[in-house]
């Protein structure tokens, strides 16, 4: 069946970086794009950028521009995203989605979410 | 930045039917998706480009589009229902993802 598997919960120190990953199964990676989306706790969701796995163009929230890369590894049907500078505000529940078909960037929703990924950020 | 705007909370009864607006300058020109939440889950696409609905989605739920308003409509609301809906579009370049700052809806 479709879906997307990240990776475990992380700790971190402020001012470190985190990568999450998310491998995708069930479909055929480099035909839909990537959203990572986030959740701080008890609020809403936040979009923080997409990926296409097809060519690696990407879209970033201006919020997190220069402090945020996406990235994909299509031998592995993987997608990740970093952040840097960590901050406690950074703590949150990271997600990603399938979003789109590409090349066409032909958009039908995010319909198939990860299970997310927890962050804590905390000295 | 730009911003959809959502009303915090919504209530209806069972078997009523609870209407959740989201506002934005773009959504003329841009689609609209919607997402239901139940608490400790992930996000689940029920409507997709203003008004289709993703197979699997019960024909409760439909959307709908008028300015720069979109409308998410639960016919026949149920207990199952209760949830946090978003919606979410893109900014007026279509490059920007944005989400609303989500719905409660209450069933009373």
């Amino acid at each position: 069946q479709v879906q997307l598997v990240q990776s475990g919960a992380e700790v971190k120190k402020p001012g470190a970086s985190v990568k999450v990953s998310c491998k995708a199964s069930g479909y055929t990676f480099t035909s839909y794009g990537v959203s990572w989306v986030r959740q701080a706790p008890g609020q809403g969701l936040e979009w923080m950028g997409w990926i296409s796995p097809y060519n690696g163009n990407t879209n970033y929230a201006q919020k997190f521009q220069g402090r945020v890369t996406m990235t994909t590894d299509t031998s592995t049907s993987t997608a990740y995203m970093e952040l840097r500078s960590l901050r406690s505000d950074d703590t949150a529940l990271y997600y990603c989605a399938r979003d789109g078909v590409v090349p066409a960037r032909m958009f039908f929703g995010m319909d198939v979410w990860g299970q997310g990924t927890t962050v804590t950020v905390s000295s | 930045s730009y911003e959809l705007t959502q009303p915090l909370s919504v209530s209806v009864s069972p078997g009523q039917t609870a209407r959740i607006t989201c506002s934005g300058d773009a959504l003329p020109k841009q689609y609209a998706y919607w997402y239901q939440q139940r608490p400790g889950q992930a996000p689940v696409l029920v409507i997709y480009k203003d008004s289709e609905r993703p197979s699997g989605i019960p024909e409760r739920f439909s959307g709908s589009s008028s300015g720069t308003t979109v409308t998410l409509t639960i016919s026949g609301v149920q207990a199952v229902d209760e949830a946090d809906y978003y919606c979410q579009s893109t900014d007026s370049s279509g490059t920007s993802g944005v989400f609303g700052g989500g719905t409660k809806l209450i069933v009373l």
